[in-house]
């Protein structure tokens, strides 16, 4: 069965803090996403990554940034978080190609003070 | 890129009643159509996918159909149950083989 971690369930931080969301995948899975979820807009895509080192903007990356130096783990950054950014994340990961199916993690629901 | 409306918002139906809900895309390249349903405080879960070469799919007391000339694809339930109570999500690939672009969310509530 498909493991998508995160690293916090819940997590709360300060305007102008860097913060940190991790995620990690025990698929061998190619492709990593990063969306925010918010109450009548469904899934908007930040960031994904479809190799090592790799990524590409999504709808929304403006305030955000990714890091993935491991197959397995893909790192969403907030350089300066602002109140705007109080959200819950999701991350999810699949193949690149044949069953590309998506598999979430969790969610990390941030709220920025 | 890809715009994914989805419709209603919200649904209400009596147990043992069907469900249907519809989504539209707009780009005609698109040939990967899943369906997640989120039950609350959990992650979305995959529960049926289509691809463009097949009309329709079903899986017990779920089906998708598409309409790749009209460019719309619905989720039917039968014969709901109050464990169907959840948001459903539409979603169509884009560009990027396995990028996705999510509808709004239809919460759906499978009342006694």
């Amino acid at each position: 069965d498909v493991k998508v971690t995160q690293s916090s369930r819940y997590l709360v931080k300060r305007t102008g803090e860097k913060v940190f969301l991790e995620c990690v995948q025990d698929m061998d899975h190619e492709n990593m996403f990063w969306y925010r979820q918010d109450p009548g807009l469904g899934l908007r895509l930040i960031y994904f990554s479809y190799d090592v080192k790799m990524k590409e903007k999504g709808d929304i990356p403006e305030g955000y940034s990714v890091s993935r130096e491991k197959k397995e783990r893909f790192s969403l950054i907030l350089e300066s978080a602002s109140t705007n950014q109080t959200s819950m994340y999701l991350c999810a990961s699949s193949f690149r190609v044949g069953s590309v199916a998506q598999h979430f993690g969790d969610g990390t629901r941030l709220s920025i003070l | 890129g890809e715009n994914v409306e989805q419709h209603p918002s919200t649904l209400s139906v009596q147990e043992g009643d069907s469900a249907v809900i519809k989504c539209t895309y707009s780009d005609s390249a698109s040939n990967y159509f899943p369906w997640y349903k989120q039950e609350l405080g959990k992650r979305p879960q995959l529960i049926i996918d289509i691809r463009s070469n097949v009309g329709e799919k079903k899986d017990q007391r779920i089906a998708v159909t598409l309409n790749k000339t009209a460019k719309h694809f619905s989720l039917h339930i039968t014969e709901t149950q109050p464990e169907d109570s959840a948001v459903y999500f539409c979603a169509a690939n884009t560009g990027t083989a396995s990028k996705l672009t999510f509808g709004t969310g239809t919460r759906l509530q499978v009342t006694l």
